[in-house]
C-alpha cells in the first residue's frame, strides 16, 4: 500500500492565485514527520514546511501553510498569492519513528504550473 | 560551508559496468538516504542508514548495493544486476528524529550506454 499519495499529477493555477496540494498518509505508528519539498527543473529539493504529528496546530512558513487533519490522514500544502517561480513539482513525504529505524517516503509529486 | 555534496553531476556508464555513485555530507547528520528518481516520477528509496556500519533496504534495493563506513560518506553502487539503471539519483542527509527534514545533495544523472 502506498504510504504516501498525492491524487494531483499536474495543476495549473493563475498567478496571485491561491493553491491547495493535496497529500494523504498511511501510517499506524503514533510518531511521525510530515514535510513538504520543492523541486524546480533544475532537480535540487528544497524544504518548505514540517508538520509533526503530535502538533496541535497547522504549521505555516511563509506564504506556506499545512493543513493538517489528523483523523483524515490529511497534511495538504497550501500556498497563498501565488508567483510564477512557484511553478515546480512538490513532493508530500512522511518519516516515521519505527522504533527507531526512521524510513523517509515521498509521493509521486505534483506538477504545479502557474500562469501570468 | 555545511552541505551535503554528491558526484560526479552526470555520469555515462556501459551496459553490464558497475558505477559508484558519491554521497558526502559534513553536516554531522547520522541519517543519509539515497533515492531514485525517473522522469516525471516520485523519489523511490533504495537504501538507507541510521548509523555507521548499518543500513536498511529500501523499496527498490535489487541491483544496488551500499556502505556506511564513516559517518560522513555513503556511497552506491549500481551494479551489473541492475536492469534499468538510467534515472537521476538523489542523496540526503538528516539529525535521527521524526521532526527533522532532509538536506539533499544536488543529484548525479546516470545514463546507461
Amino acid at each position: 500500500a502506498q504510504k504516501i499519495t498525492q491524487t494531483q499529477p499536474g495543476m495549473f493555477v493563475q498567478e496571485k492565485e491561491a493553491v491547495t496540494l493535496d497529500c494523504t498518509y498511511d501510517t499506524s505508528d503514533p510518531s511521525y514527520g510530515l514535510f513538504w519539498y520543492k523541486q524546480p527543473s533544475s532537480g535540487e529539493m528544497i524544504f518548505l514546511i514540517y508538520q509533526g504529528s503530535y502538533d496541535q496546530q497547522n504549521a505555516t512558513e511563509g506564504r506556506y501553510s499545512l493543513n493538517f487533519q489528523k483523523a483524515r490522514k490529511s497534511a495538504n500544502l497550501v500556498i497563498s498569492a501565488s508567483q510564477l517561480g512557484d511553478s515546480a513539482m512538490y513532493f508530500c513525504a512522511m518519516r516515521e519513528a519505527n522504533f527507531g529505524n526512521e524510513k523517509l517516503t515521498f509521493g509521486t509529486g505534483t506538477r504545479l504550473t502557474i500562469i501570468p | 560551508d555545511g552541505g551535503i555534496t554528491q558526484s560526479p553531476k552526470y555520469l555515462f556508464r556501459k551496459e553490464g559496468q558497475n558505477v559508484t555513485l558519491s554521497c558526502e555530507q559534513n553536516l554531522n547528520h547520522d541519517a543519509m538516504y539515497w533515492y531514485r528518481q525517473d522522469p516525471g516520477q516520485g523519489l523511490r528509496l533504495i537504501y538507507y542508514s541510521q548509523i555507521v556500519n548499518d543500513f536498511q533496504k529500501g523499496d527498490i534495493a535489487e541491483g544496488y548495493s551500499v556502505s556506511r563506513e564513516k559517518k560522513e560518506s555513503f556511497p552506491l553502487t549500481v551494479t551489473s544486476a541492475q536492469k534499468n539503471p538510467t534515472a537521476f539519483y538523489l542523496c540526503a542527509s538528516s539529525m535521527r528524529g521524526v521532526n527533522t527534514e532532509a538536506f539533499f545533495g544536488q543529484g548525479t544523472r546516470l545514463t546507461v550506454v
